[in-house]
């Protein structure tokens, strides 16, 4: 089965703790992304990647640190920097990262609820 | 400013009534995506529909539909005779070419809850 896999579903993390997010893909995406969900309101990008070794920020990137050593893989760092992590967390991916007159639709994982104790 | 607007919060319906979703969106670019999203109770967004700036047509897919208006920047959605099952959060999307990273960004509005009650 192709798809999205994100692990844990559930995070419990102590206040001043890293803790990492999985996501992996077999759909043979390019690029991947990681959405931020809270209560009440949308999702807000924290960083994306398009091709191997290489990411840029979104839109809420502080507290947050990613790596992309592998196409399969995007993990997601939540660091102590981070002062209110406590969210849904999703990952999404997508083929090439698209061109001005075109649009690759992003395809999402399940998600993992980090709460912080 | 690239922007979506879901001014309704929370929808609650009895079962088999029609419900109408808004969405209004902003942009400056002429080309562009808006989108529709599932989020079941279980968290994993689940792609309803994507219409691209330059297609005005409605859309029916069953029991839905879409009502895309340039002139009002609205891509609205109706259910038709509502189910439980429906009972979900609904997001609307804008996609834009980012030229500082050379990419599509998806913008979200804040999501509307609809509760079908049996």
């Amino acid at each position: 089965d192709g798809g999205i896999t994100q692990s844990p579903k559930y995070l419990f993390r102590k206040e001043g703790q890293n803790v990492t997010l999985s996501c992996e893909q077999n759909l043979n995406h390019d690029a991947m992304y990681w959405y931020r969900q809270d209560p009440g309101q949308g999702l807000r990008l924290i960083y994306y990647s398009q091709i191997v070794n290489d990411f840029q920020k979104g839109d809420i990137a502080e507290g947050y640190s990613v790596s992309r050593e592998k196409k399969e893989s995007f993990p997601l760092t939540v660091t102590s920097a981070q002062k209110n992590p406590t969210a849904f967390y999703l990952c999404a991916s997508s083929i090439a990262g698209g061109s001005y007159s075109s649009y690759n639709e992003q395809f999402f994982g399940p998600g993992t609820r980090l709460t912080v104790l | 400013a690239q922007k979506v607007t879901q001014a309704q919060t929370e929808i609650s319906v009895v079962e088999k009534e029609d419900v109408t979703l808004d969405c209004v969106y902003e942009t400056r670019d002429t080309t562009y995506y808006l989108f529709w999203y599932k989020q079941p109770p279980s968290g994993e967004l689940v792609f309803l529909i994507r219409r691209n700036s330059f297609d005005e047509q409605n859309e029916i897919s069953g029991r839905y539909s879409w009502n895309f208006q340039k002139s009002t920047s609205s891509f609205n959605f109706t259910i038709t005779a509502s189910q439980v099952v429906d009972s979900a959060v609904y997001f609307c999307a804008l996609s834009f070419w980012y030229y500082g990273g050379a990419t599509n960004k998806l913008i979200f509005g804040t999501g509307t809850l609809l509760a079908v009650q049996p």
